[in-house]
């Protein structure tokens, strides 16, 4: 079982839509958990942490499940420019080594 | 704003070359890691560094060494490439992890073995 797993998609959406991916990870002992994203051709950047009790960045909302071993990342109303691929990243160990999951690609349209 | 910088954007070499690829970070942070990323596979860790002359192997460093001179450069080693090598690599660096601090990422080069 791979360490991190997210759908590959692609997720078609409408713009105004609300879309919502989910990432699960093996490692119970994980420690922390993030969300980047990664525009076409680019490098990629953090987007938003994951915390226990939730996280909450304008219409982007990132929510943990510890029990579930999932991290869930919520996007209200979808603009064109959200359009990207986005990787969810677990930490384990001692902190500064992070595994990505191989992300989820999200396309906006009109 | 940080910047993280890769030498080439683009390479091509063929089998059998010895290949350095440079990465050099503006932000005097500690941290630097070297991924590779395949489709399909995502990003792969294969070497990192915590430290100027210190280096710790990823998932799969197998094929490649690294050196760190100096604290903001990183190089990545293909001593003998095969096509396997054929790849995105993405370098990126972070503070030491109080807690697990962001990473920043280079551009990537697209390295293709022929």
């Amino acid at each position: 079982r791979k360490e991190v797993e997210q759908d590959p998609g692609p997720f078609n959406v409408p713009e105004g839509a609300t879309v919502a991916f989910n990432c699960t990870y093996s490692n119970s002992a994980s420690q922390s958990f993030f969300w980047y994203r990664q525009d076409c051709r680019k490098e990629p950047k953090l987007l938003m942490s994951v915390y226990s009790s939730g996280n909450e960045d304008g219409r982007f909302t990132a929510q943990l499940n510890r029990a579930s071993q999932y991290i869930s990342l919520l996007i209200r109303d979808s603009k064109l420019s959200d359009s990207a691929t986005y990787l969810c990243v677990v930490v384990t160990g001692g902190g500064n080594k992070l595994t990505f999951g191989t992300g989820t690609q999200l396309k906006v349209e009109l | 704003d940080v910047k993280v910088t890769q030498s080439s954007r683009y390479l091509v070499k063929r089998t059998g070359e010895k290949v350095f690829l440079e990465c050099v970070q503006d932000m005097d942070h500690e941290n630097m890691f070297w991924y590779r990323q395949d489709p399909g596979l995502g990003l792969r860790l294969i070497y990192f560094s915590y430290d100027v002359k210190m280096k710790e192997k990823g998932d799969i460093p197998e094929g490649y060494s690294v050196s760190r001179e100096k604290k903001e450069r990183f190089s990545l080693i293909l001593e003998s490439a095969s096509t396997n090598q054929t790849s995105m690599y993405l370098c990126a660096s972070s503070l030491p992890s109080s807690p697990y601090n962001e990473q920043f990422f280079g551009p990537g080069t697209r390295l293709t073995v022929l």
